[in-house]
């Protein structure tokens, strides 16, 4: 069964640092991985998908990548911002149906 | 409009009640989701519509939760007789094609079973 881990739980730094958020999964056999930003009391919006043929995925200040043979995703941002605060979750595309992560909080401090 | 919608935004529910919750996907997409999520964690999958056609509902967690899109755009989620553990927040979401790509999600329906 596949199970999708995200460490931290919360993760806190002044503005302007870069981050990294990282995400793991138990079954390698995966269509793809997303990773979503969830505001509070919204839904969640989608920020990049990598298939499982890439390595990774840019927009703008983020990055993501993925190393399926490891079980290993991790979402890097750039430059952060105070607007970057939000809770960023993981999701892998199994068997047609999505498995998330628990998300990590993320504050900036400005 | 221009996004998915959920109706009502917050729904408090006396054990043993039955709810609605409803949600109006973007105009022609093709795939609809409901997904809960407890505080705290990530959303569960709970059903999947193609159109109207209800392809999986293996995440409903008991009998007491029904699904349904009849004409292929608006969706209902029921429960019935809500029990405690049912409260979360329920998401749905749509999206033009017949895969998880290019999801868009409402706010949810965060329900509170007293």
């Amino acid at each position: 069964k596949q199970e999708v881990t995200q460490i931290p739980a919360a993760l806190s730094v002044p503005e302007g640092e870069n981050l990294v958020l990282n995400c793991s999964f138990t079954d390698s056999a995966i269509y793809n991985l997303q990773w979503f930003r969830q505001d509070p009391g919204k839904g969640l919006t989608s920020l990049l998908l990598i298939q499982s043929s890439q390595r990774e995925q840019t927009s703008g200040r983020l990055n993501a990548s993925l190393d399926k043979s490891s079980g290993r995703s991790t979402l890097y941002i750039a430059a952060s911002q105070p607007g970057d605060s939000a809770t960023y979750l993981c999701a892998v595309d199994s068997n047609y149906q999505l498995i998330w992560g628990a998300g990590t909080k993320l504050i900036i401090k400005p | 409009g221009a996004g998915v919608s959920q109706s009502p935004r917050y729904k408090v529910a006396k054990r043993g009640q039955d709810v609605a919750l409803r949600c109006d996907p973007i105009s022609g997409h093709v795939s609809l989701f409901w997904y809960q999520q407890a505080l705290g964690q990530g959303p569960e999958f709970l059903t999947y519509f193609q159109n109207e056609a209800q392809l999986d509902k293996s995440g409903l967690p008991s009998d007491r939760f029904f699904a349904e899109r009849p004409e292929g755009s608006v969706s209902t989620l029921k429960i019935q007789r809500t029990q405690q553990e049912d409260s979360a927040v329920y998401l749905c979401a749509s999206s033009l094609t017949t895969t998880n790509e290019k999801l868009f999600f409402g706010s949810g329906t965060q329900l509170s079973v007293l």
